[in-house]
């Protein structure tokens, strides 16, 4: 059975920083294309970041250069380390697994997701 | 960046009825060199993750039921629940995966009437 577990979310101030974990099991982390997608408190959903197979990563324009996604292949972990977070990074954010099919991916597990909120 | 743009905001439909949720593109999800519309639909219930229900705009997902369709091709899309039961009350989003960033519309909720 296919798992997500996200963990390391939390109150941080603006500016600080904060590393999510996303713990998985039933398949192998480097054997999929791995995102992270947000969603600030009733809003709508964005996606943040992906690591491919590879290991090559792009990010949104939002977080570009301020996020960055990675995976520990020995730990089966997906991760993602926030820095110089702002107000409007405060959303759930969920550790998905993505379906690749004809040079490209969707979305097909999702985990429960990690609150972060930026405040001071 | 493809803008997913949703329709409507909201519906109320009574049970057994369907419901129709739209969703247009800013530019076709369609590869040429494939046919294939690259456009995906999440049902998400209060209190949880959304679920992938629809991918290639119209295959669904294994254990979706059949009461729920997607059509559409190009920048036209439509999600399509059949006799609506009150487990389908939830928001529901479109997303293209044609290029990066992948990007989701806003996204519509579904009630009882």
């Amino acid at each position: 059975e296919v798992q997500l577990v996200e963990s390391g979310g939390g109150l941080v101030q603006p500016e600080g920083s904060l590393r999510l974990s996303c713990a998985a099991s039933g398949f192998t982390v480097s054997d999929k294309y791995m995102s992270w997608v947000r969603q600030p408190p009733g809003k709508g959903l964005e996606w943040v970041s992906v690591i491919y197979i590879g290991g090559h990563t792009y990010y949104a324009d939002s977080v570009k250069g301020r996020f960055t996604i990675s995976r520990d292949d020995s730990k089966n972990k997906l991760y993602l380390q926030m820095n110089s977070l702002r107000a409007e990074d405060t959303a759930v954010y969920y550790c998905v697994r993505g379906r690749f099919e004809e040079s490209s991916f969707y979305f097909d597990y999702w985990g429960q997701g990690a609150l972060v909120i930026v405040s001071s | 960046d493809i803008v997913m743009t949703q329709s409507p905001d909201s519906l109320a439909v009574s049970l057994g009825e369907r419901a129709a949720i739209n969703c247009k593109s800013s530019q076709s999800v369609v590869y040429s060199s494939n046919n294939k519309n690259y456009l995906a639909w999440y049902q998400q219930k209060p209190g949880q993750p959304p679920k992938l229900l629809i991918y290639w705009a119209s295959t669904r997902e294994s254990g979706v039921p059949d009461r729920f369709s997607g059509s559409g091709s190009g920048t036209d899309f439509t999600l399509t629940i059949n006799s609506l039961q009150a487990e389908d009350v939830a928001v529901y989003y479109c997303q293209q995966y044609y290029n990066t960033p992948l990007t989701f519309g806003g996204g519509t909720k579904v009630e009882i009437k």
